[in-house]
């Protein structure tokens, strides 16, 4: 049974440290999504790669957020330095680049940051 | 731009009564129309989707959706709920992309 997966489940850090979290796309997959979801902002489109190539990251602070896929296995979101009000679930999905395509989400990685 | 709202925050039903749970959408060209569920701590997955062809869709767990084009408009329907349909369902538009556009969600909780 293909499914994304992503690591930590969960992260608590302080504020000022740097956080990464990790996503596995189903294999075969070649888009990938990051979405923040919040009680106040709902669900929030982050980052979208295709193939590998960032084609849309406009939803992501730039400052403090960064999105890789070093390879077709992973992807990365990495956040320098955290802060509170990053606390949020961050979930990856997965896809194939066809228009219709549904999204397979992760468990989601829930971050605190105090 | 696309857009979609899902005007009911919340929706409580009592179990095996029927629910329609709303979802507008608003697009100057033909959209991809989808509804997710997201039960507590898991992420999101796919109840159903409407592509093109009949504008009755249906989805797992007894979930239909009706599109209604004139009305722009995606309605999710069950004609007798239980109590494990408890859950956050999320509308969703994409114009001919695999970008999706999400509504706020609406929240279902099934009373015994």
């Amino acid at each position: 049974d293909a499914r994304v997966t992503q690591t930590p489940r969960d992260k608590v850090t302080e504020m000022g440290q740097e956080v990464t979290m990790r996503c596995q796309p189903i294999l075969g997959h070649n888009t990938v999504f990051w979405y923040r979801q919040t009680m106040m902002q709902g669900l929030e489109l982050l980052a979208y790669f295709r193939n590998r190539a960032p084609l849309d990251d406009s939803g992501m602070p730039k400052d403090r957020f960064s999105a890789e896929m070093p390879d077709a296995t992973l992807a990365t979101l990495k956040i320098q330095p955290s802060e509170p009000r990053d606390s949020a679930v961050y979930f990856c999905a997965s896809g194939l680049d066809t228009s219709g395509d549904t999204q397979y989400f992760g468990p989601g990685t829930r971050l605190t940051v105090l | 731009a696309q857009s979609v709202t899902q005007l009911d925050s919340q929706v409580p039903v009592f179990e095996e009564a029927p629910v329609e749970l709303r979802c507008n959408y608003s697009s100057s060209v033909s959209v991809y129309l989808f509804w997710y569920v997201q039960y507590p701590n898991q992420g999101l997955q796919l109840l159903l989707k409407y592509l093109s062809g009949s504008t009755l869709v249906k989805g797992i767990n007894g979930f239909e959706a009706e599109f209604n084009k004139s009305q722009t408009s995606f309605h999710l329907r069950k004609p007798s709920v239980h109590i494990s349909d408890t859950a956050e369902y999320f509308c969703a538009v994409s114009e001919n992309t695999d970008k999706l556009i999400f509504g706020t969600g609406t929240r279902l909780q099934v009373f015994p």
